[in-house]
């Protein structure tokens, strides 16, 4: 299998831009998450979902975040407008039925806001 | 609700060194608890999990945790580190909600 895919790697754009971040989850997986990583906030669970319906999202920092996972092959996370402080790496995992089964995470997207 | 805690944010040792990197949780219900580590510019890799059955869990490369109940912990050990260990690790809770993570202890090993 070829782990969790992410795409872009990296992205620049402009303050105020529309960001797109786009994941593929490892197939067979009924878990996805959406992790942010920043020097100051560490790692933080944005939002999750199970079967392709998203079960918490108290994470997302606000309004100008929004994901969507039309499918179990397909997941997004966008940014409307885009902030320099939505600087950061952003994560995605996934992982099967069972809390306590492993995730795994895809290489992240380096997003950087200008 | 759940949360982790690792008290160590910055650790240098010296190659051939032993390490240990202190992690503490608090959740009322069964645990299952996860160290990963993420080396510089790469995503996060598991280094083991424990689920239930022997506290004492062995991971890759030598790593090793402790699951003790009583003191809610489960520290990571190994006992002589090498320079390819340089990364930033981080324990994990699986809760209620998901994955908790701790805010990650980085381990700088000098050769």
């Amino acid at each position: 299998d070829a782990g969790v895919i992410q795409s872009p790697r990296h992205e620049v754009t402009e303050m105020g831009q529309e960001v797109t971040l786009r994941c593929k989850p490892i197939s067979g997986h009924d878990y996805l998450f959406w992790y942010r990583q920043t020097m100051m906030r560490g790692l933080e669970l944005l939002i999750y979902f199970n079967n392709n319906v998203p079960i918490d999202d108290s994470g997302m920092p606000e309004d100008r975040f929004s994901a969507k996972m039309p499918n179990a092959s397909f997941s997004t996370l966008k940014i409307q407008p885009s902030e320099p402080r939505d600087s950061a790496v952003y994560f995605c995992a996934s992982r099967g039925q069972g809390k306590g089964e492993t995730q795994y995470f895809g290489p992240g997207t380096r997003l950087l806001v200008l | 609700a759940q949360s982790v805690s690792q008290h160590n944010h910055h650790v240098i040792l010296s190659e051939a060194a032993s390490l240990e990197l202190g992690c503490n949780y608090s959740y009322g219900g069964t645990v299952n608890l996860f160290w990963y580590v993420q080396y510089p510019g790469q995503h996060l890799q598991l280094l083991l999990k424990y689920f239930s059955g022997d506290p004492l869990v062995k991971g890759i490369k030598g790593f090793e945790a402790e699951f003790i109940k009583s003191k809610f912990s489960f520290n990571l050990r190994k006992p002589s580190v090498q320079w390819s260990d340089t990364a930033e690790y981080f324990c994990a809770v699986a809760g209620r909600r998901a994955l908790t993570f701790g805010s990650g202890t980085r381990l700088q090993v000098q050769p």
